[in-house]
């Protein structure tokens, strides 16, 4: 089984749509994200949370909102969907190992807002 | 903020060396990390290096790193046509900043 798993794979949406990205994952990591990825332009972080009260805002967190539900989900939602949301978006986690920062990636989802 | 830069595009052979390069601009990170994406996937962690190294090999793996240039490369021996994916440099501590990821092609 996966140890990051993203729902779901591919979404096709209207504008203006409240649409929710779930990720759960069985790492036990304290840490999670969410990055946006566009091609030519890497990945961007849109929100980070350390523990279940930690919400962090990234580089480009407007138009978006996250909810941690439990230290093993982490959801991300677009409350009004548009179309530069179109887009690759991954969820990651990572373990605190002094100031090593590796993180573990989940397949993604693939977001088209129309 | 942080800046990571990289070059977009690298084409090489079959068995020849590649080298991937990439420069930053925050000298506070403890570590740099190298990261593969293969097509369809997610991104997996193929290396890092710490910041008091100048040089880590790991198989067919160099990773370069010159702190007063705030320059990292990677450079992958006898690249294979399974080394077609796109690398991305990264660096930060609380948070990761990526590069914008070199997508290597290898020619057979």
């Amino acid at each position: 089984d996966a140890d990051v798993t993203q729902t779901p794979r591919n979404r096709i949406t209207k504008t203006g749509k409240r649409i929710m990205l779930e990720c759960s994952q069985t790492k036990g990591h304290d840490r999670m994200y969410w990055y946006r990825q566009d091609p030519g332009l890497g990945l961007r972080l849109i929100y980070y949370s350390f523990d279940v009260k930690d919400i962090n805002k990234g580089e480009i967190s407007d138009g978006y909102s996250v909810s941690r539900q439990a230290q093993a989900k982490f959801s991300l939602s677009l409350e009004s969907a548009i179309p530069n949301q179109t887009a690759l978006y991954f969820c990651a986690t990572s373990d605190v190992a002094g100031d090593r920062n590796e993180q573990f990636f989940g397949p993604g989802t693939r977001l088209t807002v129309l | 903020g942080e800046d990571v830069e990289q070059s977009l595009f690298l084409s090489v052979r079959e068995g020849d060396s590649s080298v991937i390069n990439c420069t930053y601009t925050d000298s506070s990170s403890t570590y740099l990390y190298w990261y593969k994406q293969e097509p369809g996937a997610g991104l997996q962690l193929l290396t890092y290096i710490f910041s008091n190294m100048d040089m880590k090999q790991d198989q067919r793996l160099t990773v370069l790193l010159n702190k007063k240039d705030k320059h990292l490369s990677l450079r992958i021996a006898d690249t294979q046509t399974g080394d077609s994916a796109i690398y991305f440099c990264a660096t930060g501590r609380r948070a990761l900043t990526f590069g914008s990821g070199t997508r290597l092609q290898v020619q057979p």
